[in-house]
């Protein structure tokens, strides 16, 4: 079946550095994936829209600046966390809806990023 | 706007007892229906899906039936196991699958010997 890989599924960094979450389509193309965060113990909002050799598009309150993605081929999407600081702490997953009937989405495995 | 409402958690059950976990929803037209789980540390997984009314979705002992006339897709198993502890989401999207889902917040599941 379709793979989504999510990497790292675990980043420690400290504040004020970037960090790179990849998201890649294993063995199907994706034209669209999806990013979302989740907070401890809460349900997964959408953060934004990641459109293959196009501008992504965030959801209302996402700051673009902040959270750069980029879908430069069709088996990767990566999200960019800019200057990070300790409220960006979160668990971030990706998801790319099925090649043949457009759904199920296929999640990855997540990324846990911790900044202190 | 489209919704999904779940019933809140945690729910604590004891081995091979009864699993109900209530979902309903707001949308317009006729979405999917998803129930997804995610074991402590790890992403989501796809339970269950129903596409259409009166669909039954199932797999590993859980079943839920897409119910137009009451907007719900309730989870039931008949006999859970402690392995099935987890955070269940409950969520719909449209079938084009270029759209995202739409979650519920998510109801743990914690089930003891």
């Amino acid at each position: 079946g379709a793979v989504v890989s999510q990497h790292p599924s675990w980043v420690i960094c400290k504040s004020g550095t970037s960090v790179k979450i990849e998201c890649r389509s294993l063995d199907f193309q994706a034209t669209t994936m999806f990013w979302y965060r989740q907070f401890p113990k809460q349900s997964l909002m959408l953060m934004a829209t990641s459109n293959e050799g196009s501008k992504a598009t965030y959801e209302q309150g996402v700051e673009k600046d902040k959270f750069l993605i980029n879908h430069a081929s069709l088996t990767l999407s990566t999200l960019t966390v800019t200057s990070a600081h300790p409220e960006d702490s979160s668990f971030y997953i990706c998801s790319a809806p099925d090649p043949v009937w457009g759904q199920p989405q296929h999640f990855g495995d997540g990324t846990r990023l911790s900044i202190l | 706007g489209n919704s999904v409402t779940q019933m809140e958690g945690p729910v604590t059950l004891s081995e091979e007892a009864f699993l109900t976990i209530n979902c309903t929803y707001t949308a317009t037209g006729y979405p999917s229906l998803f129930w997804y789980v995610q074991y402590p540390g790890e992403g989501l997984q796809l339970l269950l899906k129903a596409t259409k009314a009166d669909d039954k979705g199932s797999n590993k002992g859980f079943e839920a039936t897409y119910r137009k006339e009451t907007t719900s897709f309730h989870l039931e198993k008949g006999s859970v196991q402690v392995s099935d502890s987890a955070v269940y989401f409950c969520a719909l999207n449209w079938n084009s699958g270029n759209t995202p889902l739409v979650f519920g917040k998510g109801t743990r599941l914690s089930v003891i010997a």
